[in-house]
C-alpha cells in the first residue's frame, strides 16, 4: 500500500515567520509531487508541483524535494493570516495521485 | 485557466432517493475523478474515468456508480442515498494519469 504521510497539525506560526510543511512518501519510484491549499469549506487548489531534487520557488512559496530521503516540503515565507488553511501533499505513483491527509496551518497575527 | 464546475454547491436528499451529481470541465482533459472528503479521513477516490465511456473503481466505489458519455462531463450517481453518504463530494480533472488535478468547487450533500 503506497502511502503519503503528513502531520495533521495544527501547525501554529506567527505572522511574518516561515511556515514549514512536510510530507513523506513510501514509493521510491515516485516522480511528481504536488502541493495543494484547501481553505475551510472550499476545494483544493494547486499551489506548486516539483519533479526534480532541490528547491523550486514561486513567490513566497518554496517546494523542496529530497528523493533519497523520500520527503517533500513546502516553505511559506512571510506568512500571512490568509495562508491559514489545510495543505495537502499529493505524490504521483504508478500513474495515480496518492494523497496525504493534509496539515492544518494557522497563522497567528 | 482550467475550469471545473459542479451542478450544486449544497444538496439535501432523503434516504433512499436517487442522487445525481454532475461535473463539467472545459479544458479537454482526458481524466476525470470523483472524491469524497470527510473530516479526519482526507480525500478518498470513488471512481475515475480516463476516457469517454471508460471508468475505473477507486478506493470506495460501493454505493456509487458513474457515467461519462461526453469527454467534458462526468456524473456520479447514488442509486439509493444513505445517511453515511453525507459528505463533501469533489470532482477533479487532469490532462492525463498522474498529472496535476484541478478541482471543482465541491458539493456538500446531506442525506436525512
Amino acid at each position: 500500500q503506497k502511502e503519503v504521510e503528513q502531520n495533521s497539525g495544527p501547525l501554529s506560526v506567527p505572522e511574518g515567520a516561515i511556515a514549514s510543511l512536510n510530507c513523506t512518501y513510501s514509493d521510491r519510484g515516485s516522480q511528481s509531487f504536488f502541493w495543494y491549499r484547501q481553505y475551510s469549506g472550499k476545494s483544493p487548489e494547486l499551489i506548486m508541483f516539483i519533479y526534480s531534487n532541490g528547491d523550486k520557488e514561486d513567490g513566497r512559496f518554496t517546494a523542496q524535494l529530497n528523493k533519497a530521503s523520500q520527503y517533500v516540503s513546502l516553505l511559506i515565507r512571510d506568512s500571512q493570516p490568509s495562508d491559514s488553511a489545510t495543505y495537502l501533499c499529493a505524490v504521483r505513483s504508478n500513474y495515480q495521485l496518492i494523497w496525504g491527509a493534509g496539515t492544518k496551518l494557522i497563522i497567528k497575527p | 485557466d482550467v475550469k471545473v464546475t459542479q451542478s450544486s454547491r449544497y444538496l439535501v436528499k432523503r434516504t433512499g432517493e436517487k442522487v445525481f451529481l454532475e461535473c463539467v470541465q472545459d479544458m479537454d482533459h482526458e481524466n476525470m475523478f470523483w472524491y469524497r472528503q470527510d473530516p479526519g479521513l482526507g480525500l478518498r477516490l470513488i471512481y475515475f474515468s480516463y476516457d469517454v465511456k471508460m471508468k475505473e473503481k477507486g478506493d470506495i466505489p460501493e454505493g456509487y456508480s458513474v457515467s461519462r458519455e461526453k469527454k467534458e462531463r462526468f456524473s456520479l450517481i447514488l442509486e439509493s442515498a444513505s445517511t453515511n453518504q453525507t459528505s463533501m463530494y469533489l470532482c477533479a480533472s487532469a490532462r492525463g494519469q498522474g498529472y496535476e488535478q484541478y478541482f471543482g468547487p465541491g458539493t456538500r450533500l446531506t442525506v436525512t
